[in-house]
């Protein structure tokens, strides 16, 4: 049974930093690429960040490039998402999510973790 | 890709019918659309991808339908635990967008 656990987050200031992490377990986690979405209160979610299974590709929002920086370690089954110069609309659950199939990016999503929430405020 | 979903809320009663509309400002190929479905607290779940394929355990009373720019997500009797905020998603073009959702809700 895949199971995924975020943890990391919480009260930043704006300018602040965080690091997230999701430990995966229940799959072969080093053959799947994995992403980031979060979703703002009443909002829909929006993806992130994505990384391959092997780290070689990594993709991100242009809202977040350069601030927050995706990376694995496929030893650990572990996600993580570096989050700095955190803005308040940065503020939002933050989930990891796996795609589908192993070794194929699709861009859908069929498990996530339970989310972490990030709140970025003075 | 911008999705805009509509009704923004639908008002129903268990047993009826409900079909839940996403828009696409542009065409999505390959039917690369995904519905999800999140209840309050919760993650979202997959229901549907490649438009009208479901996933992984999803009851038969869920569908999805539709092409191009237009899709659909058709409930065929509501039942209890179907009252729930639903998501389409277009995996088509970086970025991944998804719509702002249609809440379901109980009349």
């Amino acid at each position: 049974q895949v199971h995924l656990v975020e943890s990391g987050g919480g009260l930043v200031k704006p300018g602040g930093s965080l690091r997230l992490s999701c430990a995966a377990s229940g799959f072969a986690f080093g053959d799947y690429y994995m992403s980031w979405i979060r979703q703002a209160p009443g909002k829909g979610p929006q993806w992130i960040s994505y990384i391959s299974s092997d780290s070689g590709y990594t993709n991100y929002v242009d809202s977040v490039e350069g601030r927050f920086t995706i990376s694995r370690d496929n030893a650990r089954n572990t996600l993580y998402l570096q989050m700095n110069s955190l803005r308040v609309e940065d503020t939002a659950v933050y989930y990891c999510a796996r795609d589908p199939y192993d070794e194929v990016l699709t861009g859908f999503y069929d498990n996530w973790g339970q989310g972490t929430l990030v709140t970025v405020s003075s | 890709i911008v999705l805009t979903q509509t009704p923004g809320t639908l008002s129903l009663s268990p047993g009826e019918r409900a079909t839940l509309s996403c828009r696409a400002s542009e065409t999505v190929s390959a039917n690369y659309l995904a519905w999800y479905q999140q209840r309050p607290g919760q993650a979202p779940r997959l229901l549907i991808y490649g438009a009208s394929s479901r996933a992984t355990g999803i009851s038969d009373r869920f569908s999805g339908s539709g092409s191009g720019t237009d899709f659909t997500l058709t409930i065929s009797r509501l039942e209890p635990e179907d009252f729930a905020v639903y998501y389409c998603q277009q995996y088509d073009r970086s970025p991944r967008t998804f719509g702002q959702g249609t809440k379901v809700e109980i009349k």
